[in-house]
């Protein structure tokens, strides 16, 4: 089946540190790439969509320039957290979506921890 | 009102016990519904599609009510592995994405 890698599986940074996740298909192409954030106990947030070769759609409230967004295969999209700080400790999980698909397939998730 | 909304649980069964798991979506022009499992800090796993027509999967059965939208997950005969937070999960409307309710955690004991 459809496999989506995610690395880092966990990461510590200081605080004002920049912060990248992969988010890879391993044997499909994905139009449409997800990344998600998730603090304990609740449910997870689509902070943005991405879609190969064009800007990502970030959702009301996420701040477009301290989540950088880059889809530039039809197998990887990147999230790079900037300037990170201890409120963005969080899991963060990608999602990809083969074309014609409705379900998506999840990456293994990033635990950031900023300190 | 939150878009997705579920039991909030915990909901603590013993094994072999059969367990309901109930979830409303507020957008009445939802298109696609489904369960996923996540466990503990894992990713979460796609379950089971959900149909108007009811689908059954082994021990697991999904069933819609568009009328109501409403959404239900039954598990019967509990396994200790079944413990993990179910999600109810809504797409479409005229969005290009999945939107998950908060979770509904379950725990089976011996």
């Amino acid at each position: 089946g459809a496999v989506v890698s995610q690395h880092p599986s966990w990461v510590i940074c200081k605080s004002g540190t920049s912060v990248k996740i992969e988010c890879r298909s391993l044997d499909f192409q994905a139009t449409t790439m997800f990344w998600y954030r998730q603090f304990p106990k609740q449910s997870l947030m689509l902070m943005a969509t991405s879609n190969e070769g064009s800007k990502a759609t970030y959702e009301q409230g996420v701040e477009k320039d301290k989540f950088l967004i880059n889809h530039a295969s039809l197998t990887l999209s990147t999230l790079t957290v900037t300037s990170a700080h201890p409120e963005d400790s969080s899991f963060y999980i990608c999602s990809a979506r083969v074309r014609q698909e409705v379900w998506a397939f999840f990456g293994q998730g990033t635990r950031l921890t900023v300190v | 009102r939150k878009e997705v909304e579920q039991d909030p649980g915990p909901f603590n069964v013993p094994e072999g016990a059969t367990v309901a798991f109930n979830c409303t979506y507020s957008n009445s022009a939802s298109q696609s519904f489904f369960w996923y499992r996540q466990d503990c800090r894992k990713e979460p796993k796609l379950l089971m599609s959900v149909y108007s027509s009811g689908n059954e999967d082994g021990r697991f059965t999904a069933q819609l009510n568009r009328a109501s939208q409403y959404i239900s997950l039954l598990i019967r005969d509990s396994k200790l592995s079944d413990s993990a937070t179910y999600l109810c999960v809504v797409k479409g409307g005229g969005y290009n994405k999945l939107i998950f309710g908060a979770g509904t955690r379950l725990a089976v004991h011996p």
